[in-house]
């Protein structure tokens, strides 16, 4: 298996801009996780979808902050309007876990935004 | 006071050496987690464990339910281990699938 893809690997843009972060979850696991990481907080938890239906988005810092999952194989991350504060490196996993069990996550390899 | 602290924040070792990180918790668990991450790099499970002991190659994790406390030993240290190994809990009183996570252990191993 290719594992947890995410994409783009890098994003650098202006304050202001729309950003829409990618990931593709390995096939055949049902929970799928946002986190963010900076160098002040670690890791956080924005979000968790469980088979495509968000379950947890008490993470997510503002309502300029969204999160879909259309289907099985595709998640997006999506901040609208994009602001400096938000520079950090975006981490999507997957994993079969169950009812308050998150199980072995996968991680993808992260999308490291910076905005200026 | 964190949830979860890690010890040391820092360690450096030199090639060949068993070298231990340190977790403790205060929340009662349903399971640990061990991760790795490379500088500019992603992140790796190595170990997930709620009782006993695993052990993958040169890497060994220990968990005491009782104590609140896990250990993740590496023996024959190489440079090649050079990471932020990071602890993570899952919260058994927990509502949701969160993990809570240690603030990590820099470990640079010198050849």
């Amino acid at each position: 298996d290719a594992g947890v893809i995410q994409s783009p690997r890098h994003e650098v843009t202006e304050m202001g801009q729309e950003v829409t972060l990618r990931c593709k979850p390995i096939s055949g696991h049902d929970y799928l996780f946002w986190y963010r990481q900076t160098m002040m907080r670690g890791l956080e938890l924005l979000i968790y979808f469980n088979n495509n239906v968000p379950i947890d988005d008490s993470g997510m810092p503002e309502d300029r902050f969204s999160a879909k999952m259309p289907n099985a194989s595709f998640s997006t991350l999506k901040i609208q309007p994009s602001e400096p504060r938000d520079s950090a490196v975006y981490f999507c996993a997957s994993s079969t876990g169950g009812v308050r069990r998150t199980g072995e996550l996968f991680f993808g390899e992260g999308s490291r935004l910076t905005v200026l | 006071k964190n949830e979860v602290e890690q010890s040391p924040q820092n360690l450096t070792a030199q090639e060949g050496e068993f070298i231990t990180i340190n977790c403790s918790y205060s929340v009662g668990i349903s399971a640990l987690h061990w991760l790795q991450q490379h500088p500019g790099g992603g992140i790796v499970s190595l170990f997930m464990l709620s009782s006993g002991k695993k052990k993958h190659g040169r890497l060994i994790a220990t968990i005491n339910i009782q104590e609140k406390h896990s250990s993740l030993h590496i023996t024959a240290s190489h440079p090649r281990d050079s990471a932020v190994y990071i602890c993570a809990v899952e919260d058994y009183g927990g509502a949701t699938n969160k993990l809570i996570f240690g603030t990590g252990t820099l470990l640079a191993v010198q050849p």
